[in-house]
């Protein structure tokens, strides 16, 4: 399968804990998109990079989250000191930004990381 | 207000009939997405389109850029097309998309 893929799908945890979900996108992709979506609403842009840099950041990304891309492929998005209110589905997604105009490029979806904070 | 406004919330419709899901925009858009939601959250792109109108299959989508409104048609319904549809639009130099809420789809047999 050669699509965007999350680990873990999954993820019950207890307030105050820490998490770390992890993204691989499609090999040759060089931009990377998390989202964070909650029951019944759309998703909500995080943060995107462009290979291994972080080039925005939502306002929604407080300082408990933390995401990183090392080596331009994979990324990983920490939440510490998890609360209740981080329960949500948290997507990824990724896209060339290359070849065609920028603002054109379709993003492919990743299937998402549930998160429950309980 | 939001940026981009989706209607309706939720629609039930019967095997067999045409379908129509609107979306409004109020921001300065490079392109706009259909995207389609199953349960258990994966999301699948329909049509990225930033003029005119795109078919595939049974799914048809336009845009009017003027007006900045688009709609997502299907014919001919299925119960296996009920999930989530979401629009979104590309609006920044950095190509993070804008959803929309989304619309619930309930094809009945």
């Amino acid at each position: 399968d050669t699509g965007v893929s999350q680990d873990p799908r999954h993820k019950i945890t207890k307030r105050g804990q820490n998490v770390t979900f992890r993204c691989d996108p499609i090999s040759e992709h060089n931009r990377l998109y998390w989202y964070r979506q909650t029951l019944g609403q759309g998703p909500e842009f995080l943060t995107y990079f462009q290979n291994e840099a972080q080039l925005e950041k939502s306002r929604l990304l407080s300082d408990r989250f933390s995401a990183e891309r090392p080596k331009g492929s994979f990324s990983t998005l920490e939440i510490q000191r998890t609360e209740q209110g981080d329960s949500a589905m948290y997507l990824c997604a990724s896209s060339t930004g290359t070849r065609l105009p920028i603002s054109y490029n379709e993003q492919f979806f990743g299937p998402g990381t549930r998160l429950t904070v309980l | 207000k939001n940026e981009v406004e989706q209607s309706p919330q939720n629609l039930t419709a019967q095997e067999g009939e045409f379908i129509t899901i609107n979306c409004s925009y109020s921001v300065g858009i490079s392109a706009l997405h259909w995207l389609q939601q199953h349960p258990g959250g994966g999301i699948v792109s329909l049509f990225m389109l930033s003029s005119g109108k795109k078919k595939h299959g049974r799914l048809i989508a336009t845009i009017n850029i003027q007006e900045k409104h688009s709609s997502l048609h299907i014919t001919a319904s299925h119960p296996r097309d009920s999930a989530v549809y979401i629009c979104a639009v590309r609006g920044g130099s950095q190509g993070n998309l804008i959803f929309g809420k989304g619309t619930k789809l309930s094809v009945k047999p």
